[in-house]
């Protein structure tokens, strides 16, 4: 299993401003992703952040808005840059733990981000 | 500790018939409950939801159903079908603060 933090769990910014997001998991996991749910929509990949290698961005999201460390195996960052009241949202990481043959996603508490 | 759970990683339901997907909670203040629908490599979708005040939601062929008193909530799908096979995560949240997920239901429909 996989337990999963973030933080902040909340923040309310301005305009223009930079907020960086972390993500802690208990253990070492491979894989972690970034999701966005904006209000009344689905769960929207962002990018794949695996440790040793760039983050693979999904169409929609590029790396100057949304710049991703990936450190080591248990933390990642999610950057949301220069923020505009489009970019209010639930940020939430995610990973996959294999287990023999088994894949099984644990999400994290979620971020969630209010632009004025 | 795991707020919401899925005891059951796996089920296989033949084509027509019902799919029951489980879900318990432990925390009585979530008032809001989601299931998605994850395919392999694509991202979750949102499926349908329910507030606390209502006890069954239905959109199309799926129907949610949420007795607060068990702190359980399930999801059925009817008429099962191939397409449906997926992995099914359940989500609440209490006053609109943090989802917790459960860990997903693979199901799988037999054509």
């Amino acid at each position: 299993s996989a337990v999963i933090s973030q933080k902040p769990s909340r923040d309310i910014c301005q305009r223009g401003t930079s907020l960086t997001i972390q993500c802690q998991v208990d253990s070492q996991v491979t894989m972690m992703f970034w999701y966005r749910q904006q209000p009344g929509q689905s769960l929207t990949l962002i990018a794949t952040a695996n440790q040793g290698s760039e983050a693979t961005y999904e169409s929609g999201f590029v790396i100057d808005k949304f710049p991703i460390s990936r450190p080591n195996l248990t933390f990642s960052t999610l950057t949301v840059s220069n923020m505009s009241p489009e970019d209010s949202s639930i940020y939430l990481c995610s990973v996959e733990v294999l287990a023999g043959r088994k894949e099984t996603q644990y999400f994290g508490p979620g971020t969630r981000l209010l632009v004025l | 500790d795991q707020q919401v759970k899925q005891n059951s990683p796996s089920l296989s339901v033949q084509e027509g018939r019902i799919s029951i997907l489980n879900c318990d909670y432990t925390n009585s203040m979530f008032d809001y409950f989601l299931w998605y629908k994850k395919y392999p490599a694509e991202g979750p979708t949102f499926l349908i939801s329910i507030s606390s005040i209502k006890d069954k939601n239905e959109d199309g062929r799926f129907t949610v159903f949420l007795n607060k008193s068990a702190k359980h909530l399930s999801l059925h799908i009817v008429p099962s079908q191939p397409g449906d096979s997926a992995v099914y995560f359940c989500a609440a949240s209490a006053a609109g603060n943090q989802f917790y997920f459960g860990t997903g239901t693979s199901l799988t429909v037999i054509p």
